[in-house]
């Protein structure tokens, strides 16, 4: 059974906070990690897929990196808005039979105050 | 294009009822995945298909779930006889499954059984 681990579960921050969380997964049979932005009432979004160790994405205020390795990513938000306030997904994916499958954790879900 | 369809976006119905829930994926994308949203077990994966044919299943909670996917634009996840447990956010994703890709995943249905 693969097991996707993220940390902490929730999180409250006061807007201007930096902060971050992270992903744990399998080492072994690695193909790519996943992260998804999910607001509330809505269906996740994909913010970045990462697939080589040492991988580091940018998107705005959001980065996430990736140690395939010792599997682990982190995700980071920079000075946060009231806006970031969502649940945010990792997930694995061994790349089984290349269908696109993917394992997900059960979220961190974030709370930004103004 | 419209994105991954899903209908109907709510559904109420009485214990013992079918219930049948549809989604229309992103054309030209060749994975789709039915998933299950519950503030017990997060998001798990139902089952999915690739190229119309169903993967892996193992994610099914009982016989009275089943899903079809009689062609590439169309997808059909059953519940018979239904159950107030079942009460949950049904989603729909689905994939171009060019490696490593994300899932691009509808509104959801909710589903309530009372």
């Amino acid at each position: 059974i693969l097991n996707v681990e993220q940390s902490p579960q929730s999180l409250h921050v006061q807007e201007g906070d930096s902060t971050n969380f992270t992903c744990s997964f399998p080492s072994s049979n690695f193909y790519a990690l996943h992260w998804y932005r999910w607001e509330t009432a809505k269906s996740p979004e994909a913010l970045f897929v990462m697939t080589l160790n040492g991988d580091e994405k940018k998107k705005g205020r959001i980065s996430a990196t990736l140690n395939t390795k010792e599997g682990y990513s982190y995700l980071y938000i920079k000075g946060s808005q009231p806006e970031d306030s969502a649940t945010y997904l990792c997930a694995f994916d061994e790349g089984s039979g290349n269908t696109g499958k993917l394992i997900f954790g059960q979220g961190t879900t974030l709370q930004v105050k103004p | 294009d419209a994105g991954v369809i899903q209908s109907p976006r709510h559904e109420v119905t009485e214990m013992g009822q079918e219930v049948t829930l549809r989604c229309k994926p992103i054309s030209g994308h060749n994975s789709l995945f039915w998933y299950r949203q519950t503030m017990m077990r997060g998001l798990e994966l139902l089952i999915y298909f690739n190229n119309n044919v169903p993967i892996d299943d193992s994610g099914m909670p009982e016989d009275r779930f089943s899903a079809k996917m009689p062609n590439a634009s169309f997808s059909t996840l059953k519940i018979q006889p239904s159950e107030p447990r079942d009460s949950a956010v049904y989603f729909c994703a689905s994939s171009p499954r060019t490696s490593p890709d994300e899932q691009y995943f509808g509104p959801g249905t909710r589903l309530t059984v009372t």
